[in-house]
Formats: C-alpha cells, structure tokens, sequence
C-alpha cells in the first residue's frame, strides 16, 4: 500500500542553519504530498503541499519540491530559527482521494537553538 | 478559513472511567470526520471515520466498543473513551475536510492521561 517514510530525528540545529527532512514516498499514480507541523502541544497545521509533479509548494520560508522520478518530496529552509522548532510530518493523499485518505510518515523533531 | 475546534486540550481520568472528547467545525459543514491517535515518538494512527448521520467507520485493531463515535451533526463528532486504562493515555485528534473536500483541518488535539 502506499506509505511514507522521512528521516529519523531529532534534527538539531544552531539558529540560521540551513535545513533538510528527507521524505520518500511509495504510492500508485500521482498522489498529493503534503508537510504538516505540529508546534509542542498543538494539533498539525498544514505547512506546504504540491498537487502534481515539479510543484514546489513553499510558506514561511520552507520549500519542498514533487520530485516524481525520486519519489520524494523534502523540505528545506535556508535559515532556520527558534520559532521553528517543532515536529514536522511529510503526508500523502492517494491519487483521486484528495482531502480524503492521507498517510503520515512518523515525523521528524527539529530542535533550533539560539 | 475553516477551523476545527477540539475540547478539551487535556484530561487527566481515573482508570474506568469514561472520557468524552468533542469535535467542532466552528464555520462549515463537517460531513466526514476522521479521528486519530499519535503516541509518543510516532506517527499518527487513524483510528475511524465518522461520516454525519451513519456509523463509524474502524480501522482494524481499533476497538469500536472501546472508542465510540458519534457524528450526530454536521457541525459536532464526539470520540468517548471508555472504561479508559492508563494504556489509553495518548494525544487524540480531529481531522476534517474542508468546505471543499479538498483540504484538511485539524484539531488542536487532546492529551489524555490515564491514571
């Protein structure tokens, strides 16, 4: 079945790093790839997606690129901040589910510090 | 935009007892809702999807007489707990789709502590 799998944290980092969270995807069709994050004691909110191949789907800073030849879809930032520590989840929806099914992956911990 | 709002944000209950954690679409028309459950360290599990007006439907393994559901309205799913044990203890949250059934909204999420 479809699934998604990302790196493993927790990612640490000094502030104004530059940032990446590996996430590959195995999935039929051309799902929609999603980043979510969950700031401490909070639910997810939506961070970027990308609907079809090439998008770059990109907010606060962060970016992530449908790369289908790799199945993957990172997510990077240039310069990270404290603001930014959180837990950050790479999802899919399965091809013709939009805003239905979506599949997390276990979420990587990213830790800034000043 | 569309907002889910979830309450309570934490409980704290006695093993045996039940707890009631509500779901509300503040400005649209939830007709599906999903509910979740996210253990430490992990990922989030769907645990059911509840459609307005019809039963839950469960994943396997979760325990439907365990973890009811109720979508009564368009606007309000309930999850109850029940006979809750302190493996019970967990982040539970809401997911919907939007006006659109296009988009997702979450939850803020509830923490629930079995003691």
């Amino acid at each position: 079945g479809d699934s998604v799998t990302q790196m493993e944290g927790p990612v640490t980092l000094s502030e104004e790093a530059f940032l990446t969270i590996n996430c590959t995807y195995t999935a039929t069709g051309y799902p929609s790839l999603f980043w979510y994050v969950q700031y401490p004691g909070e639910g997810l909110q939506l961070l970027l997606k990308a609907t079809k191949a090439d998008d770059k789907g990109s907010n606060k800073g962060f970016e992530a690129t449908y790369r289908k030849e790799t199945t993957s879809f990172h997510l990077e930032k240039g310069s990270v901040q404290v603001s930014d520590s959180a837990v950050y989840f790479c999802a899919l929806s399965p091809a013709n589910q939009a805003g239905t099914a979506l599949i997390f992956g276990k979420g990587t911990t990213l830790s800034v510090s000043s | 935009g569309a907002v889910v709002s979830q309450h309570p944000s934490r409980v704290i209950c006695k093993s045996g007892t039940s707890v009631k954690i509500e779901c509300r679409s503040l400005d649209f028309q939830a007709t599906t809702m999903f509910w979740y459950r996210q253990f430490p360290k992990q990922s989030l599990m769907l645990m059911a999807t509840s459609n307005e007006g019809s039963k839950a439907t469960y994943e396997q393994g979760v325990e439907k007489d365990k973890f009811l559901i109720n979508h009564a309205s368009l606007t309000l799913s309930t999850l109850t707990v029940t006979s809750a044990h302190p493996e019970d203890s967990s982040f539970y949250i809401c997911r919907s789709t939007g006006p659109m059934n296009t988009e997702a909204f979450f939850g803020q999420g509830t923490r629930l502590t079995v003691v």
